[in-house]
């Protein structure tokens, strides 16, 4: 079936370092790819997505590139802040399979001043 | 997210007990999602439902119970049957239409001693 490999977390940077969290994953067909952010004792919020090989999903500085020769959905940012810290979770729903989102395990992130 | 109110916040119970956790939405989306979170397993599917008085069963339905019998409302049981219950529960809501964006309330963690 379908699966989502997120690299284990967690990662400690500190402020103003370059980030890249890798996400690989397994499935048939085109799947569309997300990467979702849950801060602390919330819910998680969509942060970035693409739906096609090729496509850069980006928001807030961070981006992320779908890449289907690698299988690969990584995200990135240039410059984090503190209040970057959180759990950041890849995702893939399948093609034409409506909302349904298979998740990694989730990657921590701590931002130090 | 504002439109989505997951209550209690915090909820503890004995062993043997059902308990039902509520989930109500009021963006007016016809897909709604219960989600588990144990640390480092990212999420797992419960249940979802896409319409009123239809639901299924996601990848770990096991010792749980839902209804959709209103558009706003998808409560979730935890039963006694449920082996390991303690755990973070997010229910998460999505529009029609493949690729929309779950959207998901803050969660409701359940702790059964």
């Amino acid at each position: 079936g379908d699966s989502v490999t997120q690299m284990e977390g967690p990662v400690t940077l500190s402020e103003e370092a370059f980030l890249t969290i890798n996400c690989t994953y397994t499935a048939t067909g085109y799947p569309s790819l997300f990467w979702y952010v849950q801060y602390p004792g919330e819910g998680l919020q969509l942060l970035l997505k693409a739906t096609k090989a090729d496509d850069k999903g980006s928001n807030k500085g961070f981006e992320a590139t779908y890449r289907k020769e690698t299988t690969s959905f990584h995200l990135e940012k240039g410059s984090v802040q503190v209040s970057d810290s959180a759990v950041y979770f890849c995702a893939l729903t399948p093609n034409n399979a409506g909302n349904m989102l298979t998740f990694g395990g989730g990657t921590r992130l701590m931002v130090k001043p | 997210d504002g439109g989505i109110t997951q209550s209690p916040k915090y909820l503890f119970r004995k062993e043997g007990q059902n308990v039902t956790l509520s989930c109500e939405q009021n963006l007016n989306h016809d897909a709604m999602y219960w989600y588990r979170q144990d640390p480092g397993q990212g999420l797992r599917l419960i249940y979802y439902s896409q319409i009123v008085n239809d639901f299924q069963k996601g990848d770990i339905a096991e010792g749980y119970s839902v209804s959709r019998e209103k558009k706003e409302s998808f409560p979730l049981t935890v039963t006694s049957a449920q082996k390991n219950p303690t755990a973070f529960y997010l229910c998460a809501t999505a529009s029609t239409g493949p690729n929309s964006p779950l959207h998901f309330g803050n969660g409701t963690r359940l702790t059964v001693t």
